[in-house]
């Protein structure tokens, strides 16, 4: 089962900053946060993903709370080829390998003209 | 660097029949993941791979459905005797010889049994 809560569905006008949560409140101290997102029926695409620091790439920036329990995925300038269903995903390396990426019912992501 | 690679794209079987789909890794990653999404449903895992070893098997239905990542060459899964309710997206991912690294995913096989 997925370790983590988001809202069913968001809407973000085109040109806005699209802002979406996640709750991950029993994460542990050797999991990860990952974001991915699928559009239409497309692969998953692979977003950006982080330990406890904020990061920031080319598509977005990933916000994690000092108690690392909740994040948000923040995509600055929202187009309309962002809407999609975008997973939060919580994973843990061990050593060598890690576990496999469990996807919860996500967030559908609809962007509005 | 070429992506994560599926084929066929599109694959129709009759019931009873048997369906491979093969996943080319991304060039110099070892681990390979198997999803399957129904229509209308979430990405289900269903099995993780590491070069001849499964690592993790707990989403493979306990029949009719195998998987394997050989020394050589692409990752296949392998369903035999599909029925109807084999229909689905068929996705691969595949990753790095590193924790705490993303996976990149395929673009699918489409599965349809008659």
């Amino acid at each position: 089962d997925a370790k983590t809560t988001q809202p069913p569905s968001m809407d973000c006008a085109e040109g806005r900053a699209a802002n979406l949560p996640c709750n991950h409140s029993t994460i542990s101290g050797n999991e990860y946060v990952y974001w991915y997102r699928q559009i239409h029926s497309q692969g998953p695409q692979y977003i950006i993903h982080g330990l406890k620091n904020n990061e920031t790439n080319e598509m977005a920036s990933l916000i994690i709370t000092e108690d690392r329990k909740s994040s948000t995925l923040i995509l600055p300038h929202a187009t309309l080829r962002d809407t999609a269903v975008y997973y939060c995903i919580v994973r843990v390396g061990l050593d060598n390998y890690g576990q496999n990426f469990v996807f919860g019912p996500g967030t559908r992501l609809s962007v509005l003209p | 660097n070429a992506g994560v690679m599926q084929n066929p794209r599109h694959l129709v079987r009759r019931r009873g029949q048997e369906a491979r789909l093969r996943c080319s890794p991304m060039k110099g990653h070892s681990h390979v993941y198997w999803y399957r999404q129904l229509p209308e449903e979430g990405l289900k895992f269903m099995v993780y791979l590491q070069k001849e070893n499964i690592i993790d098997e707990s989403g493979m239905p306990k029949e009719r459905f195998s998987a394997e990542f050989p020394k050589e060459g692409p990752s296949i899964l392998r369903i035999q005797q599909v029925v109807r309710g084999d229909s689905a997206a068929y996705f691969c991912a595949s990753s790095p010889d590193l924790a705490n690294t993303e996976a990149f995913f395929g673009q699918g096989t489409r599965l349809t049994v008659v």
